[in-house]
This record gives C-alpha cells, structure tokens and sequence, in this order.
C-alpha cells in the first residue's frame, strides 16, 4: 500500500520568500512517481510538478521544485519568490509507475503569503 | 482548451435519494477517476476506470457505483444518499501514455445531503 504524510497542516509565508512544503511517502514499489497539486479557494486542483524515482535530477517548473530524497522517501516542494497567488491547499500525491495507475494524496498543506 | 467537466457545481439532495453524479472528458483519455474530498483527510478514490464498461473499486466504495458506458463519460451514483456523503466530489481523468502529466480534474460538485 502507499501512503504519503503531510505533517503541516497550515503554513504562512512573507511575500517574496521562499517556502518549502514537507512530504513523506511509503511504498514498496520500486518504480513510482510523485505529484504536486495545489488547489485554490475556487475549488481547481492544478498539477504543479512531476518527480519520477528514477529521475537523475530534481524537478523543477518556474517558481515550484521538488527536494526528492529518496533514501530518506522525502518530496518537499520549494516555492521560490512567494506571491500572494501561491495563497492555497497544497496536495503532495504519488502513483505506482503506469499512466493508468491510481493516484493516492496526502492531506494537504493550507499555506497563505502574507503582503 | 482540453476540459473535465462536472455537470453540478452544487447540489441539494434528500436522504435516501438516488444521486447521478456526472464527468465528461474531452481529452480522449482511458482513465477516469472519482474522489471525495473532506477536510483534513485530503482526497480519497471512490472509484476509478481504466476503459468503457470497465471499473474498479478504490480505498471508499462503500454507498456509490459507477456506470462507464461511453470513452468520455464517467458517472457515479449515490444509490441512497445519507449525511455522510455529504463533501466534495471530484473527478479526473488521465492518459495512459503520459504518464509524467498529473490528472486533469473537473471544477468538482460539492454536494449536501439533508
């Protein structure tokens, strides 16, 4: 089974600075992937960014990048530069390899920028 | 612009209702998904679908099932609605072949039974 732990219920942050978003994972696959999502008040869940465990290197994508650890089954997101639009629930996911695969989520992150 | 879309954004139903809940997708996927999602438990899978006509049961299939008859269509069916299937309800589909590429989700449906 997977599981995936976000520990942080609710996170501020100043504008401008960087955050990180703290995700464990388990799982006894040795191919899977790692997702964030991050879901505005409007209720959207927007995919944000996509770690492979046999990437080389880190995901990054504009502002959003993944600190993957895997012998430590750690995927925290990093959000450089906040703005007040980062203001949202943050959902750290992963899946078995396989498009087809179901997705499993953690309980997500409410983290709010301050001006 | 590809689209998942949910045919309620909100909805009112009595217990002890019949729910159709629907999901149409325009993306051309195989794979499509339902979750519920209640706070400080994240999103849970209710049901998910890998082709037409088939469904497989995810971690909460308790109360709900699923019909699949066309590609692009996913419904989930509250047979009775009680309280405690009041929440949000999401759905969202995927491409076997992309795998790098999260879901696509629909805009959700967040329903209350009284």
């Amino acid at each position: 089974a997977q599981k995936i732990t976000q520990t942080q219920p609710g996170m501020f942050v100043q504008e401008k600075e960087a955050v990180t978003l703290d995700c464990t994972y388990d799982t006894s696959d040795p191919s899977y992937g790692l997702f964030w999502y991050k879901q505005p008040s409007s209720g959207e869940m927007i995919f944000l960014i996509y770690q492979g465990s046999y990437d080389q290197q880190n995901a990054t994508e504009g502002r959003y990048s993944l600190n993957f650890q895997k012998a430590r089954k750690s995927a925290n997101l990093v959000i450089s530069a906040s703005q007040l639009g980062d203001s949202a629930m943050y959902f750290c996911a992963m899946r078995r390899a396989g498009g087809y695969q179901k997705v499993t989520f953690g309980t997500g992150t409410k983290l709010q920028v301050i001006p | 612009d590809v689209k998942v879309t949910q045919s309620s954004r909100y909805l009112v139903k009595r217990t002890g209702e019949k729910v159709f809940l629907e999901c149409v997708q325009d993306m051309d996927h195989e794979n499509m998904f339902w979750y519920r999602q209640d706070p400080g438990l994240g999103l849970r899978l209710i049901y998910f679908s890998y082709d037409v006509k088939m469904k497989e049961k995810g971690d909460i299939p308790e109360g709900y099932s699923v019909s699949r008859e066309k590609k692009e269509r996913f419904s989930l069916i509250l047979e009775s609605a009680s309280t405690n299937q009041t929440s949000m309800y999401l759905c969202a589909s995927s491409s076997t072949d992309r795998e790098r590429v999260g879901y696509t989700f629909g805009s959700g449906t967040r329903l209350t039974v009284v």
